[in-house]
């Protein structure tokens, strides 16, 4: 069964330092969305990606953060300059269309200390 | 936009019995999509029912079932026969059709733990 991959599973990351989270979608899927979870709190939407672009995001989504998928293939989240409040799980996840269910990664954890 | 709220942050369920998780939510969208979604401790998120707003009948799914309330604006998650497998955080979730690019809304979460 196919499945979303994201890598590295847990990351460790000084503050201040940029870090990159992969993620490679299922091959058909057509929308890609990442989510944080801080830990005991509930999942949080951080923006979507259609059509080789940003379709929505949320208010955390900042400057400090970026999107691509350069190779049609990888779908990264890229933070410049990690803050301690980013320590989160980071879910990615694809859809075939937008009302179809979502395929979650497994999730990277990222620790900034 | 639109809300989705948990009340319940924990319930507890003897193995073999049901349970039913509580959810309610907000939209101003006619044409919703409404998600329960299971976090074991791996943290994976798995999906374990859907339903279309516009569908009057329940889903259901082997021993998942909701209880779908529009006009309440409730979505609830009964799970029958629970087994220790079930134990987990349960998330209800939702997302706007049309135009919203499919963006999932999530509640609190209720952490579910199933006693043998």
């Amino acid at each position: 069964e196919p499945e979303v991959t994201q890598t590295p599973s847990h990351q460790v990351t000084q503050m201040g330092q940029e870090v990159i989270l992969r993620c490679v979608p299922i091959s058909n899927h057509l929308y890609f969305y990442w989510y944080r979870q801080i830990l005991g709190q509930k999942v949080e939407f951080l923006v979507s990606f259609y059509n080789n672009e940003i379709s929505e995001k949320s208010e955390i989504f900042d400057d400090q953060f970026s999107v691509e998928r350069p190779d049609g293939s990888n779908f990264t989240l890229k933070i410049r300059s990690t803050k301690l409040e980013d320590s989160a799980m980071y879910f990615c996840a694809g859809k075939g269309g937008p009302d179809t269910e979502a395929f979650f990664g497994q999730g990277t954890r990222l620790t900034v200390v | 936009a639109q809300t989705v709220t948990q009340s319940q942050p924990e319930m507890s369920v003897q193995e073999a019995e049901t349970v039913t998780l509580s959810c309610t939510y907000d939209t101003s969208e006619s044409n919703y999509y409404l998600f329960w979604y299971k976090q074991p401790p791996s943290r994976q998120m798995i999906l374990v029912i859907r339903q279309e707003a516009y569908k009057q009948q329940n889903a259901t799914e082997n021993r998942f079932s909701v209880n779908f309330q529009k006009a309440a604006k409730s979505f609830s998650l009964k799970i029958s026969d629970s087994q220790l497998g079930d134990t987990a955080m349960y998330f209800c979730a939702s997302n706007a059709g049309g135009t919203s690019y499919g963006k999932l809304t999530f509640g609190q979460g209720t952490i579910l733990t199933v006693h043998p």
